[in-house]
């Protein structure tokens, strides 16, 4: 059975103090790996996807990272607008299209 | 931009009401999903459907069902609802079953 499990569960950050989430991951063959982002009382926004190991995408102050067992998300100099909860998801190559969703990470910025 | 809109933001029910949770995209995705997330366990997938008048089960279909008529459109159904119900409900739709874009969800409440 897929499994995702998410570090730390919540964050505070100094605004401009950079970090890594964390998302680890165990699939039966890796069809995608997946972040978004959700703000309090709305659906997921999506973010990336990831395939492969040694994969990276940016935006804006967020990179995401992918090795065979994890993926991280790099948050540079943050904001207090990047507050949200941050969600990985991933895809396996097997059984039906389902993601499968880690409980995600709770990020705040202070101002 | 993908648009995927849910019928209601909030809605309150009592318990043995039937429900109706309507979901509608605009940009043609063949595949649509239904999740409902709970403090602590995520995003868990109900049904989804990858074309009309297909369906498929999720994780947790027990107490739903589902309807698909036109591919826009995507409903879920609480036959009789039950308090373990109240959840935040999430539609998503897709295109190549990659990535998934989110509604803004329905707070469902049944008392």
């Amino acid at each position: 059975e897929d499994q995702v499990t998410q570090s730390p569960e919540a964050l505070r950050l100094q605004e401009g103090e950079s970090s890594s989430l964390n998302c680890s991951y165990t699939v039966s063959g890796l069809r995608g790996l997946f972040w978004y982002r959700q703000d309090p009382g709305k659906g997921p926004e999506f973010l990336f996807t990831l395939y492969s190991a040694g994969e990276e995408k940016e935006k804006e102050r967020l990179k995401a990272t992918l090795t065979k067992k994890e993926s991280f998300l790099h948050i540079t100099a943050p904001k207090p607008e990047d507050s949200a909860t941050y969600l990985c998801a991933v895809r396996s190559n097997f059984g039906n299209e389902k993601l499968t969703f880690g409980t995600g990470t709770r990020l705040t910025i202070i101002p | 931009d993908v648009k995927v809109t849910q019928s209601s933001r909030y809605l309150v029910k009592r318990t043995g009401e039937k429900v109706f949770l309507e979901c509608v995209q605009d940009m043609d995705h063949e595949n649509m999903f239904w999740y409902r997330q709970d403090p602590g366990l995520g995003l868990r997938l109900i049904y989804f459907s990858y074309d009309v008048k297909m369906k498929e089960k999720g994780d947790i279909p027990e107490g739903y069902s589902v309807s698909r008529e036109k591919k826009e459109r995507f409903s879920l159904i609480l036959e009789s609802a039950s308090t373990n119900q109240t959840s935040m409900y999430l539609c998503a739709s897709s295109f190549n079953l990659d990535t998934q874009y989110f509604g803004p969800g329905t707070r469902l409440t049944v008392l």
